[in-house]
């Protein structure tokens, strides 16, 4: 079945340590997103990218980084710039660019200890 | 700055009851509003509005876009504890790829 893949489900991670977050798709999707979401907040977007080999800061970049090597994967690294990475991560992705129809992997949760 | 607001934020109800759900939003080049449910982790997508008026239906589920007073509502009747969920809302922007512009979420309890 095609779908999107993240993974660990739950990461723990001490301060000053850097951690990466694996997102997978097999749908063949050209577009890829990566949101934060925190309590009473809702989902804020990290980076996106719309195409391999590029992509795009969004609002909440800092402290972030992303690379888009290959088609069905983009993985996202919390650096210990981020002051507050606490918070559960969720990957996407869409079809083409400009269409909406996202389709959410099942999440990572993070907590630094 | 563009946003998108949700109310009520959280909500008690009991089997069988309908709710209404709330978004507002203050968006530049708005293209479209959607709805998504989120139970546990990954949201579901529920409706795409783009046109005023026009409800859509899906079940018990209902939803409809007022383009000139900036809202959307999500209807609910006769309501589930499998409705237990985060309702979230989102706007998309014209040229903007598929960049979304999310809501704090509704988080909706159903007791039984």
């Amino acid at each position: 079945d095609g779908g999107i893949t993240q993974s660990p489900k739950y990461l723990f991670r001490k301060e000053g340590q850097n951690v990466t977050l694996s997102c997978e798709q097999n749908l063949n999707h050209d577009a890829m997103y990566w949101y934060r979401q925190d309590p009473g907040q809702g989902l804020r977007l990290i980076y996106y990218s719309q195409i391999v080999n590029d992509f795009q800061k969004g609002d909440i970049a800092e402290g972030y980084s992303v690379s888009r090597e290959k088609k069905e994967s983009f993985p996202l690294t919390v650096t210990s710039a981020q002051k507050n990475p606490t918070a559960f991560y969720l990957c996407a992705s869409t079809l083409t660019v400009g269409s909406y129809g996202y389709t959410f992997g099942s999440g990572t949760r993070l907590t630094v200890v | 700055e563009d946003k998108v607001v949700q109310s009520p934020l959280s909500l008690v109800v009991h089997e069988g009851d309908t709710v209404t759900l709330n978004c507002s939003y203050e968006v530049t080049n708005f293209r479209s509003l959607l709805w998504y449910k989120q139970e546990k982790k990954a949201p579901t997508f529920l409706f795409m509005l783009t046109s005023s008026g026009i409800e859509k239906k899906s079940g018990r589920l209902s939803s409809i876009l007022d383009k000139k007073e900036l809202f959307s509502i999500l209807n609910i009747t006769a309501t589930q504890t499998g409705d237990s969920a985060i309702y979230l809302c989102a706007v998309a922007r014209g040229n903007q790829g598929g960049k979304l512009i999310f809501g704090q979420g509704t988080e909706l309890s159903v007791k039984p």
